[in-house]
């Protein structure tokens, strides 16, 4: 089944930790997604990627990083940087940028939680 | 600034009822708005998408209607199941391709 999968399903970062948050399509769409769910927030957008080996920071990009080098394949890397790291993260992808009559499709999200 | 209003925050109804669902948007220039339906630990899934033209959709026992003069939609869920407990999601799709997400109606069904 075509689909978008996140690991791990929950993840917990040390104090000055990295961790790395992994998205895998196998939709064969151009463009994909990373948002930070809050409780009583909408979702915002962390980073997109509107085609292999490109990418662009969104709204709340600050301590964290991607990386796009294959089409099927989006990770992101939360940073020692991001303070509040404890959220909802969601990967999404669409057979186009944005949010036009290709829907995004989304994982089932990453829970982060600070040990 | 582009903003999405979803109305009421929750919601409980017993299985079998009605429900309504509101969202109230300001963002401009106008492409599209759909409902997404999440639940609890999972991704949103699409339910419909609305264009300018549309005032009414439907899937399944879920209907959304879109006055774009008035700048609402609304999301209407006919003979409510338990599996219609979840969070509801409008997301509006404004200048650039960008897209602007409400806060989400949280709903609950009970027996």
């Amino acid at each position: 089944d075509g689909g978008i999968t996140q690991s791990p399903k929950y993840l917990f970062r040390k104090e000055g930790q990295n961790v790395t948050l992994s998205c895998e399509q196998n939709l064969n769409h151009d463009a994909m997604y990373w948002y930070r769910q809050d409780p009583g927030q909408g979702l915002r957008l962390i980073y997109y990627s509107q085609i292999v080996n490109d990418f662009q920071k969104g709204d709340i990009a600050e301590g964290y990083s991607v990386s796009r080098e294959k089409k099927e394949s989006f990770p992101l890397t939360v940073t020692s940087a991001q303070k509040n790291p404890t959220a909802f993260y969601l990967c999404a992808s669409s057979l186009v940028f944005g949010g036009g009559a290709s829907a995004q499709h989304f994982g089932d999200g990453t829970r982060l939680s600070i040990l | 600034k582009n903003q999405v209003e979803q109305s009421p925050q929750s919601l409980i109804i017993l299985e079998g009822k009605n429900c309504t669902l509101q969202c109230n948007y300001t963002v401009s220039p106008f492409s599209n708005l759909r409902w997404y339906k999440q639940d609890t630990g999972r991704g949103p899934v699409s339910l419909t998408i609305m264009t300018f033209s549309e005032n009414t959709k439907s899937n399944g026992r879920y209907t959304a209607t879109l006055d774009a003069d008035t700048k609402q939609s609304s999301l209407h869920i006919t003979a409510s199941q338990l599996s219609d407990s979840a969070s509801y999601i409008c997301v509006v799709t404004g200048g650039g391709n960008k897209l602007t997400f409400g806060t989400g109606t949280q709903l609950k069904v009970e027996l």
